[in-house]
């Protein structure tokens, strides 16, 4: 069964640091998105991706984060200077065209900012 | 999207069938349920959704009230592996919506 892909499963970085978090949707889905999991707390969104583009973004994604579409596969989210409260899981996930298709989410990254 | 409300927490003895309940009495004509479960630290997995007909798959089944204004989902022969968050999302449709996830139902699958 396809899956969403993430990697790396853990980033350990210091603060100010850039950190870019990979992700592999699933082939043929065409929306893209980012939500984040502060340890004991929701999921929450960040942004979403459509045709090359944001298509919404959370209050919590401000300057400091940007995504991307490299290529046909990878999407990727960046943050520029990491702060300490960054320290989260980051889950990507993917959706097939259709409007009321669920979201596939993957395995998550664990950001640790020192 | 509607606001849903969950209990915080449940306990299913295995073998058993896990009913968690789901209000949304705020629901509009064109907000599906879904439901989600999260196990430990682990990205969201889908269940089920629907819009107002009961549903089943092979993971579990939807039942939604004729008014709309409360769901349960049943997971029919809970397995110690079923112990996870399960939320109850309900969201308007359109071409790229987020989910909104709230705070769950902690279940406990006992053995």
């Amino acid at each position: 069964e396809p899956e969403v892909t993430q990697t790396p499963s853990h980033q350990v970085t210091q603060m100010g640091q850039e950190v870019i978090l990979r992700c592999v949707p699933i082939s043929n889905h065409l929306y893209f998105y980012w939500y984040r999991q502060i340890l004991g707390q929701k999921v929450e969104f960040l942004v979403s991706f459509y045709n090359n583009e944001i298509s919404e973004k959370s209050e919590i994604f401000d300057d400091q984060f940007s995504v991307e579409r490299p290529d046909g596969s990878n999407f990727t989210l960046k943050i520029r200077s990491t702060k300490l409260e960054d320290s989260a899981m980051y889950f990507c996930a993917s959706r097939f065209f259709r409007v009321d298709n669920e979201q596939f989410f993957g395995p998550g990254t664990r950001l640790t900012v020192l | 999207d509607a606001k849903t409300t969950q209990p915080p927490s449940m306990d299913c003895a295995e073998g058993r069938a896990a009913n968690l309940p789901c209000n949304h009495s705020t629901i509009s004509g064109n907000e599906y349920v879904y439901w989600y479960r999260q196990i430990h630290s682990q990205g969201p997995q889908y269940i089920i959704h629907g819009l107002k007909n009961n549903e089943t798959n092979e993971m579990a089944s939807l039942i939604i009230t004729e008014d709309r204004k409360s769901s349960t989902l049943i997971l029919p022969h809970a397995t110690l592996r079923d112990t996870a968050v399960y939320y109850c999302i309900a969201r308007i449709v359109d071409t790229g919506n987020q989910f909104y996830f709230g705070t769950g139902t902690s279940l406990t699958v006992i053995p």
